[in-house]
């Protein structure tokens, strides 16, 4: 799976926007690109996923470049309960049929009352 | 419906002893896998099982870890002779291949983890 380069940590007000990034400039045609949070003492849990085009869900946004080098997930109005590590992550399905995931290092994503 | 549990969810366990940690899987998922995240690091693949069979056993990180799967369902990892280095979190997941539903296409669902503790 190709790598990818996050913020080690995140600061956002309550109620406020929320913009992640993600830089993958090794993608490939075929990686998915997908998201995962981590919320305190709690295992993963998916968020959004996309290829080319911007995704939304009732969770999340997700904004792929054009050149799909890098991508961006956007909570549209942050409350606490989105204080968690926030996992950017590829994957090609044409390998990672049912596979593991490569987790990194995410961002930590704090949110002030 | 319920997710992914795994028991026992704390576990404090003496150097040389053998543990066996449980994961019952989402109901008709295939594949299951495990994972561990030591304190303050990263989440690190140990194992991968489809069906019964454990296509993927390249995370596991000696041979005192050893998994099996029974039936297509529940899953056991057992660590043998356990050393302070295994203390982590020990996390469960599974999946489908459904593309269809609420579940995007290889949606991994996570477990609440079981808390190794080795003194």
């Amino acid at each position: 799976d190709a790598k990818t380069t996050q913020p080690n940590s995140m600061e956002s007000n309550e109620e406020e926007p929320v913009h992640l990034p993600c830089n993958h400039s090794t993608i490939s045609g075929t990686d998915y690109i997908h998201w995962y949070r981590q919320l305190p003492s709690q295992g993963p849990e998916y968020v959004i996923h996309g290829l080319t085009s911007n995704v939304n869900n009732r969770m999340a946004s997700l904004a792929i470049a054009e050149d799909r080098k890098s991508s961006t997930l956007i909570l549209h109005r942050a409350t606490l309960r989105d204080a968690a590590v926030y996992y950017c992550i590829l994957r090609d399905p044409r390998y990672s049929s049912a596979s593991k995931i490569i987790f990194g290092s995410g961002t930590r994503l704090s949110i002030r009352p | 419906g319920a997710g992914v549990s795994q028991s026992p969810s704390n576990k404090v366990t003496e150097k040389g002893k053998d543990v066996e940690l449980r994961c019952d899987p989402i109901s008709g998922h295939t594949a299951l896998y495990w994972y561990r995240q030591s304190l303050g690091q990263g989440l690190e693949f140990l194992i991968y099982f489809q069906g019964n069979s454990a296509p993927d056993k390249s995370g596991l990180p000696s041979d005192r870890f050893s998994a099996e799967r029974t039936g297509g369902s529940v899953s056991t990892l057992t660590i043998q002779r356990t050393q302070q280095e295994d203390s982590a979190v020990y996390l469960c997941a599974s999946s489908s291949r459904r593309t269809s539903g609420r579940a995007p296409y290889n949606e991994q669902f996570f477990g609440p983890g079981t808390r190794l503790t080795v003194l």
